[in-house]
This record gives structure tokens, sequence and C-alpha cells, in this order.
């Protein structure tokens, strides 16, 4: 069956460090690959796209990174901050399709 | 300018009722999708519209739940007799073309059935 599997616990790390975040998945071969951000009580937002065909995306503190042979994608926040702390989501979308495909998310919590 | 607005952002039913839930996209944008979220979970997919053409409705879990966006704006999802596990927050998002790409989120509106 198909599975999307993000880190499994929280993620609780001091402000100025850099959170690492894993989104596995099996049995799908996407086109494209989104992260999002949410915050409690509210919709998630858009952070980053990145395709079948590349390997790393930087938006400012934001990198993701996406190895189709090991089926994976890293999303790292480098010099995180308190205001970083929320659940992160990655999302799959096959080709020829438009729907996502959302993990559980993992909740980061930066310390000041 | 306005993002996506759904409402009501909360709805209480007693189990049996029918609810409506209602989504504003941003203007312009030919894609509406409609996502449920459990505690805890990620979304998950229940339907799809370019315009008013619903292109896919899929993930909905029964024929309980009916959507519809007839003039290629607003979309309500309706749920027909209400049961406890339909409990989730329902998110509507939006995207400008024909489903590729970004999908720009409302805030959801928390269904809770009694």
């Amino acid at each position: 069956s198909q599975k999307i599997e993000q880190n499994s616990e929280a993620l609780n790390i001091q402000e100025g460090k850099t959170a690492t975040l894993t989104c596995n998945y099996t049995n799908y071969s996407p086109a494209y690959l989104q992260w999002y951000r949410q915050d409690p009580g509210r919709g998630p937002v858009f952070l980053l796209l990145i395709r079948e065909n590349e390997k790393e995306k930087r938006k400012e503190r934001l990198k993701v990174t996406f190895d189709t042979t090991l089926k994976q994608s890293l999303f790292h926040i480098t010099a995180s901050q308190p205001a970083d702390s929320a659940t992160y989501l990655c999302a799959l979308v096959l080709s020829n399709d438009y729907k996502l495909s959302f993990g559980a998310g993992t909740t980061v919590t930066v310390r000041a | 300018g306005a993002g996506v607005s759904q409402s009501p952002r909360y709805k209480v039913a007693k189990r049996g009722q029918d609810v409506a839930l209602r989504c504003d996209p941003i203007s312009g944008h030919v894609s509406l999708f409609w996502y449920q979220q459990a505690l805890g979970q990620g979304p998950e997919f229940l339907t799809y519209f370019q315009n008013e053409a619903q292109l896919d409705k899929s993930g909905l879990p029964s024929d309980r739940f009916f959507a519809e966006r007839p003039e290629g704006s607003v979309s309500t999802l309706k749920i027909q007799r209400t049961q406890q596990e339909d409990s989730a927050v329902y998110l509507c998002a939006s995207s400008p073309g024909e489903g590729y790409g970004e999908q720009f989120f409302g805030p959801g509106t928390r269904l809770t059935v009694l």
C-alpha cells in the first residue's frame, strides 16, 4: 500500500540550530513534492515545491532535497527561530494528477 | 488581497443532522479542493473542481458527502445525516491553474458531531 511517513517524534531544538525533517514514501512515483507549514487552528501554508528531476531547492533559511532513489525528501530549517515553531507537512503529487497526498506532519518547537 | 475564506469556522451538529460548509476561494482561481483533516493527521483529499466541473470525487468517504461549485467560484460541501466519525476539520484550498502547483488553504471548518 502507499505510505508517506514523516518523523514520528516531535522535534525540539535550540534557537540557532538546524532542524532536519524527513519525509519517506513507499509505492509512490511522485512528479513533485511540496512542503507546507501549519500553525494550530489554521490551514497549511505553502513553503517549497521540488520536482522529481531536481535534487535541491532553497528559499531563505529553508532547504529541501529530493532523492527519488531513496524515496526520501529532507527539509532543513537553518538558524532556527522560535517563530519557526509549527507543524510541517510534506505532500506528494503524482504525474498527471493534482491532489496532494500528505504525511501526518512533524511538530517542531524551537526554544529561545 | 483576500485569501481563501471558509464559514462557519466551527460547527456543532447532532448525529443525523445535515450540515453545509462554505468555501470562498481566491477570486479567479480555477482549481478548488476539499480536504478532511483528523486530529494529529495530515489533510486527506476529498474532491476536486476545475471551474464548475467536479473532476474527481474519489476521496468522498460515502454518498452522504456531496460537493458543488455551480458557478465556478464559491463551493459548498454538504454532509447528510452526520455521524460521529465525520468530526474533523474540513479544509478548502484553491490554486490559480489547473491543479498543478501551490495550493492556498483556508482556515478550515471544525465540525464536531455529538
